[in-house]
């Protein structure tokens, strides 16, 4: 059975301190996507990035990267220099199969709050 | 361009009052997704469309819950005789069509937040 776990309920962090949230998944497919979403207080579920099974390559986008490693079923999320702005809901999510517009699995997320 | 909207943004009802919500995914996505958070928690699957095709309803908790996507664009999810443990808000999601396989990344509304006293 799939399963996403975000162990982190809360953190806090100073404005300007890197801080990562951990993301470890289970799944029984080989092919299978995982996702980072923020959910600011507004409620909107924000997009941020969506990997592959086969793509085991770091990303980063400004501020933000994404450690994905297959051999400990994790995806984390470092945010770098963190700002109030960053202050939010993160969910991590998986999607199985081969293609197709499959459903999400989220994990429970993690509440970051960035002190000013 | 325009993302999803949902609506209404807040809904109250009574209990037993009949409720219907509004997804207008965006144009053009093939998919629609529907999903229910609780208050703490992270959003769960409730039923998906490609076009107006229900091709997965696994996710609604009842017979109570019922979707349509009638025209393969608007999409409304209807529950009745609401209870409160159908408080929560229920977020639609969109995915478009790419390279004639259907893309996994799905763009989120705003959200109902429905409130059952």
């Amino acid at each position: 059975a799939q399963k996403v776990t975000q162990a982190q309920t809360e953190i806090s962090v100073v404005e300007k301190e890197d801080v990562t949230l951990d993301c470890v998944y289970e799944t029984r497919d080989t092919t299978y996507y995982l996702f980072w979403y923020k959910q600011p207080p507004s409620g909107e579920l924000v997009f941020l990035i969506r990997r592959n099974s086969f793509d085991e390559q770091n990303e980063i986008s400004g501020r933000y990267s994404w450690n994905f490693q297959k051999s400990t079923s994790s995806f984390n999320f470092t945010i770098t220099a963190s700002q109030v702005v960053d202050s939010a809901v993160y969910f991590c999510a998986l999607s199985e199969g081969s293609g197709g517009a499959n459903n999400l699995f989220f994990g429970t997320g993690t509440r970051l709050t960035v002190i000013p | 361009g325009a993302g999803v909207s949902q609506s209404p943004r807040y809904k109250v009802a009574k209990r037993g009052q009949d409720v219907a919500l509004r997804c207008d995914p965006i144009s053009g996505h093939v998919s629609l997704f529907w999903y229910q958070q609780a208050l703490g928690q992270g959003p769960e699957f409730l039923t998906y469309f490609q076009n107006e095709a229900q091709l997965d309803k696994s996710g609604l908790p009842s017979d109570r819950f019922f979707a349509e996507r009638p025209e393969g664009s608007v999409s409304t999810l209807k529950i009745q005789r609401t209870q409160q443990e159908d408080s929560a808000v229920y977020l639609c999601a969109s995915s478009p069509w790419t390279s004639g396989r259907a893309s996994d990344t799905q763009y989120f509304g705003p959200g109902t937040r429905l409130t059952v006293l």
